[in-house]
């Protein structure tokens, strides 16, 4: 696998269920990032994490839980979710010698009923 | 408050033609600018990006205009060919700051007809 990967890419989920987003990057990246998607709104970032320690949290609520265990993988764990935060979650990577250019997951989208 | 903005949600265009897409921004910190193109089921991809150093950037068939004065940024490409139909974003970014925080416009879809 080369990239970066997430899973699942689909994922239907009730209101009390708690489930969880992987994202894994094969890059040798050592900043991994979430993004929020909805329609007709710009990405949105959610977490930064720089050398697996959470540097950026965008006022996100707490039913989303962020976990970076090492560099390579970036978790979402998600519980009580309302409708609302159904959306398209974006993982993103960087390294420090192009620290501008994000490379992206295909997405999880998620719906939240 | 948008600080980055694509103020056309789509655009489509005849095949070898010119494509033009616009984006502004408002935060006059931002110093660097990149395009990402996205296909459905897909990831953004980086394209092209520019420096506030430099009015123009060149790369095949795509180039990034950067005007400061007016906080206006665009992507050429020439010629358009049906690949090139997706959702372009364009974004920003402080280099001054920390983590690398992107600021993304909310995309044009760029429809390429044969």
């Amino acid at each position: 696998e080369t990239g970066v990967t997430q899973t699942p890419r689909h994922l239907v989920m009730g209101m009390t269920n708690k489930k969880s987003l992987k994202c894994e990057q094969h890059l040798g990246h050592n900043a991994m990032y979430w993004y929020k998607q909805s329609a007709k709104k710009p990405l949105e970032l959610m977490f930064v994490y720089n050398f697996k320690e959470q540097t950026e949290n965008n006022s996100v609520p707490s039913r989303f839980s962020p976990e970076c265990p090492n560099s390579s993988h970036l978790f979402l764990h998600l519980h009580t979710l309302q409708p609302e935060d159904s959306a398209l979650y974006l993982c993103a990577s960087t390294s420090m010698s192009a620290a501008y250019e994000q490379y992206f997951g295909p997405g999880t989208r998620l719906t939240v009923t | 408050d948008q600080q980055v903005k694509q103020n056309s949600p789509s655009l489509s265009v005849q095949e070898g033609r010119i494509s033009i897409l616009n984006c502004d921004y408002t935060n006059s910190m931002f110093d660097y600018f990149l395009w990402y193109k996205k296909y459905p089921a897909e990831g953004p991809t980086f394209l092209i990006s520019i420096s506030s150093i430099k009015d123009k950037n060149e790369d095949g068939r795509f180039t990034v205009f950067l005007n400061k004065s007016a906080k206006h940024l665009s992507l050429h490409i020439v010629p358009s060919q049906p690949g090139d139909s997706a959702v372009y974003f364009c974004a920003a970014i402080y280099s001054g700051g920390s983590n690398y925080k992107l600021t993304f416009g909310k995309g044009t879809l760029l429809t390429v007809n044969p």
